[in-house]
């Protein structure tokens, strides 16, 4: 099993720039998580998907992020457009019925 | 609303030292899960326990252990001998049953960074 895979592992943009997350779950998983860590606020979640339907987006910065999955082994998470304080990790997780949450190696990313 | 608290911030240990990282939840169902993760420097978030509300029994896995006390709301971690491979940011987390055994999302607290001192 290959684990929850997230690319790119790092990414550098500039303010203003579009940036598009993405994350593949471990197959046979049923939901999907998107998780913001940084110093100041730790490690919060942004969005989860069941059955690739949004279930709970109220951890969401602001319009300026969305997140889709358009099947069941697929997600993405952009933002458009990037400011410096969307700096973080940001981390998919994936879980099959809530029997444990596996997390991908997550995305650092850096907006200058 | 389910809650998950870590008021230990930092924690220094010297090696072989046993060291206890303290988890308090808050949760209204009665059905629940708590977790423990363990980050290391490297970033990645490593699964280590998995406990639901009806089972109050203790576990040991090796030099780990894991009280749960639903009388206090308390799911606290022990490592004993502690080693310097164990440095690392310490999380628990709470996931509250979903509806018709859905998942629902897990809460983190906000970790116990552990050093571990040679």
């Amino acid at each position: 099993d290959a684990g929850v895979i997230q690319s790119p592992r790092h990414e550098v943009t500039e303010m203003g720039q579009e940036v598009t997350l993405r994350c593949k779950p471990i197959s046979g998983h049923n939901s999907l998580f998107w998780y913001r860590q940084t110093m100041m606020r730790g490690l919060e979640l942004l969005i989860y998907f069941n059955n690739n339907v949004p279930i709970d987006d109220s951890g969401m910065p602001e319009d300026r992020f969305s997140a889709k999955m358009p099947n069941a082994s697929f997600s993405t998470l952009k933002i458009q457009p990037s400011e410096p304080r969307d700096s973080a990790v940001y981390f998919c997780a994936s879980s099959r019925q809530g029997d444990g949450y596996t997390f991908g190696s997550g995305t650092r990313l850096t907006v200058v | 609303a389910q809650k998950v608290t870590q008021a230990q911030t930092e924690i220094s240990v010297v090696e072989k030292e046993d060291v206890t990282l303290d988890c308090v939840y808050e949760t209204r169902d009665t059905t629940y899960y708590l977790f423990w993760y363990k980050q290391p420097p490297s970033g990645e978030l490593v699964f280590l326990i998995r406990r639901n509300s009806f089972d109050e029994q203790n576990e040991i896995s090796g030099r780990y252990s894991w009280n749960f006390q639903k009388s206090t709301s308390s799911f606290n971690f022990t490592i004993t001998a502690s080693q310097v491979v164990d440095s690392a940011v310490y999380f628990c987390a709470l996931s509250e049953a979903g509806r018709g055994g859905a998942t629902n999302k897990l809460i983190f607290g906000t970790g116990t960074l552990l050093a571990v001192q040679p």
